[in-house]
C-alpha cells in the first residue's frame, strides 16, 4: 500500500496568514494527488483534484503544486471559514490511501 | 445538481451486519464509480472499496474483502455498501462517494453505524 505523510498534524495561524501542508508519498504516484476540506460533523470537499487543479467552485486562494512523491497545498490568505482539517489523498493505485489529516486551528 | 442521499443511522449489536444506501441524483449513474470511504470517532478517513454501476466490477481494501459486499440497482441509481460480522471498531460514518474513474468529487452526508452491545 502507497504511505502518505501529512505535515504537520495540526496548525494554528491567524485569519489572513498563508498556510502550507504538505504530503509525501512513499513511491511515485505522478500527479494522482487530491486535497479535501472537512468541517466538524460534515462530509470531506474537494478542493483540488490531480496535485494542482482547482475544483469548480473552490476560491483561488486554495492551490497546490507538485508530483511524484512530494506535495503541497497552500491557502495564500487564511479566512474564517477555512479553520478545518485538510486530507491529502493518492488515487494511482488500489487501496487509495489518505494522509493523516491536518487540523487549522486559529490562533 | 449532483446528490448523493445516504440512509439513515443505524445501532447493530456485534455479529450483526449493516447494509447502507446511497441514493444518487443528477448526473448518468452508470457514467461514475461509487467509492465507499468510512471515518471511525476522531479519526481520518478509510477507503473501503469501489464499485463500476456500469458492468458492476469491484475493488475492495484487502481488510474489506471478506466481510464486505459493494453493489449497485441501475434501476434506482443507488448503491449499497454491506458489512458483516461487525465488531465494535466498526463505529464510524460511512460515506458514498461518486468516484470520476478512483477520484471522488461528490459525497453523500455519511450515514453513522453504532456497533455496540
Amino acid at each position: 500500500d502507497i504511505q502518505m505523510t501529512q505535515s504537520p498534524s495540526s496548525l494554528s495561524a491567524s485569519v489572513g496568514d498563508r498556510v502550507t501542508i504538505t504530503c509525501q508519498a512513499s513511491q511515485d504516484i505522478s500527479n494522482y494527488l487530491n486535497w479535501y476540506q472537512q468541517k466538524p460533523g460534515k462530509a470531506p470537499e474537494l478542493l483540488i483534484y490531480d496535485a494542482s487543479n482547482l475544483q469548480t467552485g473552490v476560491p483561488s486562494r486554495f492551490s497546490g503544486s507538485g508530483s511524484g512523491t512530494h506535495f503541497t497545498f497552500t491557502i495564500s490568505s487564511l479566512q474564517p471559514e477555512d479553520f478545518a482539517t485538510y486530507y491529502c489523498q493518492q488515487y494511482d493505485n488500489v487501496p487509495i490511501t489518505f494522509g493523516q489529516g491536518t487540523r487549522l486551528e486559529i490562533k | 445538481q449532483v446528490h448523493l442521499v445516504q440512509s439513515g443511522a443505524e445501532v447493530k449489536k456485534p455479529g450483526a451486519s449493516v447494509k447502507v444506501s446511497c441514493k444518487t441524483s443528477g448526473y448518468i449513474f452508470t457514467s461514475y464509480g461509487i467509492n465507499w470511504v468510512r471515518q471511525a470517532p476522531g479519526q481520518g478517513l478509510e477507503w473501503m472499496g469501489w464499485i463500476s454501476p456500469h458492468n458492476g466490477d469491484t475493488h475492495y481494501a484487502q481488510k474489506f474483502q471478506v466481510r464486505g459486499t459493494m453493489t449497485t440497482d441501475t434501476s434506482t441509481s443507488t448503491a449499497y455498501m454491506e458489512l458483516r460480522t461487525l465488531r465494535s471498531d466498526d463505529t464510524a460514518v460511512y460515506y458514498c462517494t461518486r468516484g470520476a474513474g478512483l477520484l471522488s468529487d461528490y459525497w453523500g452526508q455519511g450515514t453513522l453505524v453504532t456497533v455496540s452491545s
